[in-house]
């Protein structure tokens, strides 16, 4: 079945340093891929839409310069958590979709990040 | 704005118990509505959905029935079993993405503990 891969799983950073995180879509090309964030007892929220050769989508309260999203080819998107503080301490999810009509979102299996 | 709202746990059974994990929704229009899980250690995998009122999606022993006049999507198993502990997440769709799964609202979890 159509997988996902996320990394790292778990990443510890200083603070005002730069995270990576890298999703790829292991046998499916995916021309849109979406970035969620997780806080502790919350659900997921929606970060934005990463659209392969074109600017992310970000959802409202989002700082796009921020969290940088690169969708440079069919299967991997980026997010990078710039100048990182500890209130960026969260869990990243990434997911993406084959194209096609009702073909379901696959998830990562996410990145903790801890700011410290 | 669209919403859902899940009870929240954690809720333990013990084995062959009857499950019940409710889920209300707020949208305009008409959603697909979701049930995903997360077992440990693992990413999210959608266990189940509905994509119109009075659907009902089904897989693995878990059932949940679309209700428009109600609002709502529980998720219920009549004998869960001790692989069945995980989170679960109930979401919805809102939007379309060149015919394949949008992006999606979650519920904050419920996570089900099954002792033998």
């Amino acid at each position: 079945g159509a997988v996902v891969s996320q990394h790292p799983s778990r990443v510890i950073c200083k603070s005002g340093t730069s995270v990576k995180i890298e999703c790829r879509s292991l046998d499916f090309q995916a021309t849109t891929m979406f970035w969620y964030r997780q806080f502790p007892k919350q659900s997921l929220m929606l970060m934005a839409t990463s659209n392969e050769g074109s600017k992310a989508t970000y959802e409202q309260g989002v700082e796009k310069d921020k969290f940088l999203i690169n969708h440079a080819s069919l299967t991997l998107s980026t997010l990078t958590v710039t100048s990182a503080h500890p209130e960026d301490s969260s869990f990243y999810i990434c997911s993406a979709s084959p194209t096609g009509l009702g073909s379901p979102l696959h998830f990562g299996n996410g990145t903790r990040l801890t700011v410290t | 704005g669209n919403s859902v709202t899940q009870m929240e746990g954690p809720v333990t059974l013990s084995e062959e118990a009857f499950l019940t994990i409710n889920c209300t929704y707020t949208a305009t229009g008409y959603p697909s509505l979701f049930w995903y899980v997360q077992y440990p250690g693992e990413g999210l995998q959608l266990l189940l959905k509905a994509t119109k009122a009075d659907d009902k999606g089904s897989n693995k022993g878990f059932e949940a029935t679309y209700r428009k006049e109600t609002t709502s999507f529980h998720l219920e198993k009549g004998s869960v079993q001790v692989s069945d502990s995980a989170v679960y997440f109930c979401a919805l769709s809102d939007r379309n993405y060149g015919g394949s799964q949008g992006n999606l609202i979650f519920g904050k979890g419920t996570k089900l503990s099954v002792k033998p």
